[in-house]
């Protein structure tokens, strides 16, 4: 059965601090792996990867994926008070064209 | 924003009862993926709809069902309404199947 999961599941840091996300995956016939910000409700896109070992980056944000031991990070650095939200990883599957998301990690920077 | 839009943000519902929640997908998708939330969780497939036919389904009973109009706008209508079915329910749309989802804001569902 299809997979993610993600840790730690959640994360008190201070500002300026620097963080990294954990995912592990299994999906069959895997195709990309994403990662979606939710703050409130909508998840917000961040990064796609499909390719391993090519380092994604967003201002202080970045991802990188192993295609061979089924992982990505998400690397924040400098965390902002607006960082605070939970992070979600998804597999997403050329069969069904589902996604398939981890429980998410909940990161809360305080001031 | 994404530009997918979901009504109603929010509704009550009594146990055996039936909704319909609606999605409109960002202009130029013509994919439709539907979620459920469940709160601490992360989202579940409920199923996708691709140029108004069902792509996939995730381990949703049949009383979940669905709809894509000719505009690529979505319908999610769950019948005979439980405890469990309380959750947020995002739809997020693509512009194919194979691409980026970019979800909605959501509809809160609470059954009672």
């Amino acid at each position: 059965e299809d997979k993610v999961v993600q840790s730690p599941l959640s994360l008190v840091v201070h500002e300026g601090d620097t963080v990294t996300l954990n995912c592990s995956y299994e999906v069959t016939n895997f195709r990309s792996l994403l990662w979606y910000k939710q703050e409130k409700k909508a998840p917000t896109f961040l990064f796609m990867l499909t390719s391993s070992g090519i380092e994604k980056k967003s201002g202080r944000l970045s991802s990188i994926l192993d295609k061979k031991e089924l992982f990505s990070i998400l690397n924040i650095t400098a965390t902002q008070t607006g960082d605070s939200a939970v992070y979600l990883c998804a597999g997403d599957s050329s069969n069904t064209g589902k996604l398939i998301f981890g429980q998410g990690t909940t990161l809360q920077v305080k001031p | 924003e994404t530009g997918v839009t979901q009504s109603p943000t929010h509704l009550i519902k009594t146990r055996g009862q039936q909704v319909t929640l609606r999605c409109s997908s960002q202009s130029g998708h013509n994919t439709v993926s539907w979620y459920q939330q469940a709160l601490g969780q992360g989202p579940q497939f409920i199923f996708q709809y691709y140029r108004e036919e069902e792509n996939g389904r995730g381990n949703f009973p049949p009383r979940f069902s669905g709809l894509q109009f000719p505009n690529y706008s979505s319908e999610l209508n769950v019948n005979a309404l439980e405890l469990d079915d309380s959750a947020l329910y995002l739809c997020a749309s693509s512009r194919t199947s194979t691409e980026t989802q970019y979800f909605g804001p959501g509809t809160r569902l609470l059954v009672l």
